[in-house]
């Protein structure tokens, strides 16, 4: 059973870097059938997609974020990870990390539970 | 790139049946048969529940399931539980990798 893990500060300074990292349990964060995902909830908003990494590197942005968001991945580790600098207030929400099915198909079939991060 | 557009709420006893709807538009919901439903605790990871329009994960039961017509997709929950209250957010993949997601709407069973 795979399972995904969010970590990072709670809280983050106005225009400073908020750094996040999902750990994958249980499962490789190299196997091809999957791509990797970070997404938010803003406080009475809906889910907003960010950005998608592959394991050898490929990567996608939501255009909304894409000049201030880095993903990247550490195969090592097992582990992937979501850069956003010079945030601001609009940045607090909780952000998921989720495992996304693309061989066949686009959705994301595992998701961590969520890290809220507040920019104040 | 708006979001898709759900009712904030429904509501229905248990035994009976509800529709979600999702409503999207010729760039996501209607181009593409990539819509997910996913089913949100608070404090909770999602749950997948729906995935390609019409499939269900395995341990899913049978009560749920998914539907199209042009730019709206559809969730029906039959034989509503009790522990199905929760909240019901839908998803469409948009082109490029990018995935746009509905509001969310609360299900309360009454």
């Amino acid at each position: 059973q795979v399972d995904l893990q969010e970590s990072g500060p709670g809280l983050v300074k106005p225009s400073e870097t908020l750094s996040l990292t999902c750990s994958v349990a249980g499962g490789s964060i190299s196997d091809s059938r999957y791509y990797w995902d970070w997404i938010r909830q803003a406080p009475g908003k809906g889910m907003e997609w960010i950005a998608t990494v592959f394991h050898k590197g490929d990567t996608y942005y939501s255009p909304s974020l894409k000049s201030r968001a880095t993903i990247s991945v550490d195969a090592s580790k097992n582990q992937f990870s979501l850069r956003v600098k010079s945030v601001t207030a609009a940045d607090t929400a909780v952000y998921y990390c989720a495992r996304r099915a693309s061989v066949a198909g686009q959705y994301c079939d595992i998701w961590g539970q969520g890290i809220p991060v507040t920019v104040s | 790139q708006s979001a898709l557009t759900q009712p904030p709420s429904v509501s229905g006893s248990p035994g009976q049946s509800v529709t979600l709807s999702c409503t999207g538009s010729t760039r996501d919901v209607g181009f593409y048969n990539y819509v997910s439903w996913y089913q949100h605790f608070p404090g909770k990871a999602p749950k997948l529940i729906i995935f390609d329009v019409t499939e269900r994960p395995s341990g899913v039961p049978h009560r749920f399931s998914g539907s199209k017509s042009g730019n709206t997709a559809s969730l029906t929950i039959s034989g509503l539980q009790p522990e199905d209250e929760s909240v019901y957010f839908c998803c469409s993949y948009a082109g490029n990798y990018a995935f746009i997601f509905g509001g969310g709407t609360k299900l309360t069973v009454l």
